[in-house]
């Protein structure tokens, strides 16, 4: 367990509405990710942080924004929801190591649908 | 850009068999390799992770080899258990920096008794 909480873990809302995510860890770590998980597309990297305030796009940042205002929150938003951005969405952090060395650690997810 | 492919998509075998998962990856500039299982409506658990200079990994029943200039890595598993039903992915840097994974669309592994 690397103390990783993600909320909510459940949510439906409508299309056009704002979304926020967050993600929770306990331990410190610098580097923290948000991935989405579809069918027949696999994991996606959305956005991710490198520290306090820096982050940077991922393959898939496009209706997506984040930010980091402390080292154990990061923060994913959809301004305003569509249906496309149904999906799981799955926080990670980089533990131990260096940034080319580091393990890659998941929270449970949050499944968001938008009707 | 980097891609990952896993075969097969999908996998069933009887208990007790050994058993080994592929993963292929199109750039082989990496400087290492994950192994994740993911059981469903779950997160991904980490299983291992090989760095570029290191050929294997072993935890317990599973061994991971990494071969950097063939662009591949398979996973082994021993004596293969119920238990061990799950869907597993490999993950590569996608490049960049930051340790930005990419990831196979897994291997969905089905041990029946």
């Amino acid at each position: 367990d690397a103390g990783i909480t993600q909320s909510p873990r459940h949510k439906v809302t409508e299309t056009g509405t704002p979304v926020t995510l967050r993600c929770h860890q306990t331990e410190n770590h610098r580097y923290m990710y948000w991935y989405r998980q579809d069918p027949g597309h696999g994991l996606r990297l959305i956005h991710y942080s490198y520290g306090v305030k820096d982050t940077d796009k991922g393959e898939v940042s496009d209706g997506y924004s984040v930010s980091r205002s402390k080292t154990e929150d990061f923060l994913l938003t959809l301004e305003s929801a569509t249906s496309s951005q149904t999906s799981v969405y799955f926080c990670a952090i980089l533990t131990s190591g260096g940034a080319s060395t580091g393990e890659l650690f998941f929270g449970e997810g949050s499944r968001l649908t938008v009707l | 850009k980097q891609e990952v492919t896993q075969i097969p998509a999908a996998l069933s075998v009887p208990e007790g068999e050994n058993l080994v998962l592929n993963c292929s990856f199109t750039d082989s500039a990496i400087y290492n390799l994950q192994w994740f299982r993911q059981d469903p409506g779950k997160g991904l658990t980490s299983l291992l992770l090989i760095q570029s200079s290191q050929r294997e990994q072993t935890s317990g029943r599973l061994n991971a080899s990494l071969d950097k200039s063939s662009g591949r890595s398979t996973l082994y598993i021993a004596a293969s258990q119920p238990g061990d039903s799950a869907t597993y992915l490999c993950a590569v840097p996608l490049g960049g920096g930051g340790n930005k994974l990419t990831f196979g669309t897994g291997t969905q592994l089905k041990v029946e008794l």
